[in-house]
């Protein structure tokens, strides 16, 4: 089975702060994803990558960057964290092109 | 941004009842529809990848057909259980492109 795994379930952080999310993935998988998902409005794309080294803005990129330095590993970086940024955060891989993508169990962000 | 529909947003029902749900997405330069389950507290978890006009997949009680000449999917759950609650996601996928565009989910309260 493939697991992804994202580091925290629940993390409070203050306006502001550098917050880092990770995310690690089993499968070799080239393709991750990070959405963030909020009440009544699905899930929302913020970044994804092919390949290491590679990203692609989503439709909400505004406020957050990325890192992939190894195939495994997909980092979600908060730049200066605001209260808007509140929200679960989800991250998924896939293997190739239209197939599934295999989630995470959600990290639960709050910015105070 | 593509915009993928999902309706009802919620939805109530007692156990044993049958229901369904619906999927409407952007005909053109369709590659692959998804449909996922998600639990609370619980990761996404993969049901059905449709492809082809006309196709029917089926788990269990859980059944979907897809027609991507109009552009909708229909979710079917024969003799709901209190277990079949969750939110129930479709995500719809281009040709040759990894971004999935997700709905914003239908929410399945199944009654004892």
């Amino acid at each position: 089975d493939v697991k992804v795994t994202q580091s925290s379930r629940y993390l409070v952080k203050r306006t502001g702060e550098k917050v880092f999310l990770e995310c690690v993935q089993d499968m070799d998988h080239e393709n991750m994803f990070w959405y963030r998902q909020d009440p009544g409005l699905g899930l929302r794309l913020i970044y994804f990558s092919y390949d290491v080294k590679m990203k692609e803005k989503g439709d909400i990129p505004e406020g957050y960057s990325v890192s992939r330095e190894k195939k495994e590993r997909f980092s979600l970086i908060l730049e200066s964290a605001s209260t808007n940024q509140t929200s679960m955060y989800l991250c998924a891989s896939s293997g190739r092109s239209g197939r599934p993508q295999h989630f995470g169990d959600g990290t639960r962000l709050s910015i105070l | 941004i593509l915009n993928v529909e999902q309706s009802p947003q919620s939805l109530h029902v007692q156990e044993g009842d049958s229901t369904n749900f619906t999927c409407s997405f952007p005909s053109s330069n369709f590659y692959a529809l998804h449909w996922y389950r998600w639990e609370t507290a619980k990761s996404p978890e993969a049901l059905f990848v449709m492809t082809l006009n006309g196709d029917e997949k089926k788990k269990g009680r859980i059944s979907a057909t897809l027609n991507t000449k109009e552009g909708y999917s229909y979710l079917y759950i024969k003799g709901s259980q209190p277990e079949d609650s969750a939110t129930y996601l479709c995500a719809f996928s281009l040709y040759n492109f990894n971004k999935f565009y997700f709905g914003s989910g239908t929410k399945l309260n199944v009654k004892p």
